[in-house]
């Protein structure tokens, strides 16, 4: 069965502080892995896909990278409006057919100013 | 404007009614999905649709229905539902079902009274 833990499930930072969100997976093939992020009462929205190890994406203060068994998503000078819930998801490679998204609980992120 | 819209954002109902959650995705994709998040738990997948026709159920109850007439519409029919079928419902679509990132609609908060 896939899974995916993320940590830690809540961090408060100060305005300009980095720092870096953990995504742990179990996974019999991995097709991808997906960062999100989502605003209270919102759907989540889309930040970075990653395929395969050693991968990296980035935008504005955010970076993602991949492992074999972990994703980081890191946050530089992270600003007051950076604050959300990020989470992770991993797609498997199964024999066929569609597959939908294995989701964490996602790391609740404040930035205070 | 997002690419996935859902309506109505907010219901309220009660066990004994019938209901119906409407999606529409505005991006051309081929598949579409029904999520349900729930207060403290992960998204959890609930239907796929590609190219209208339903290849997962994630054993879901059969007191929530699908229905994806076309590759732009999605539908999930409610009837004698639980106080703890009160959640977030979800909708996404993605381009390809294997591998490519899903983009969410803002979710219908759904309470069961």
């Amino acid at each position: 069965e896939d899974q995916v833990t993320q940590s830690p499930e809540a961090l408060r930072l100060q305005e300009g502080e980095s720092s870096s969100l953990n995504c742990s997976y179990t996974v019999s093939g991995l097709r991808g892995l997906f960062w999100y992020r989502q605003d209270p009462g919102k759907g989540p929205e889309f930040l970075f896909t990653l395929y395969s190890a050693g991968e990296e994406k980035e935008k504005e203060r955010l970076k993602a990278t991949l492992t074999k068994k972990e994703s980081f998503l890191h946050i530089t000078a992270p600003k007051p409006e950076d604050s959300a819930t990020y989470l992770c998801a991993v797609q498997a490679k199964t024999g066929g057919g569609a597959d939908g998204l294995t989701f964490g609980k996602g790391t609740h992120l404040i930035i205070q100013p | 404007e997002t690419g996935v819209t859902q309506t109505p954002r907010h219901l309220v109902m009660g066990m004994t009614n019938k209901k119906s959650l409407k999606c529409e995705q505005h991006l051309g994709h081929n598949a579409m999905y029904w999520y349900k998040q729930s207060a403290k738990k992960p998204l959890e997948l609930m239907f796929v649709y590609s190219l209208e026709e339903r290849v997962e159920n994630n054993s879901v109850p059969s007191r929530f229905s699908p229905e994806c007439p076309n590759s732009s519409h999605l539908f999930l029919h409610l009837h004698t539902l639980q106080p703890e079928d009160s959640a977030l419902y979800l909708c996404a679509s993605s381009q390809d079902p294997r591998g490519t990132e899903a983009f969410f609609g803002q979710g219908t908060r759904l309470t069961v009274v």
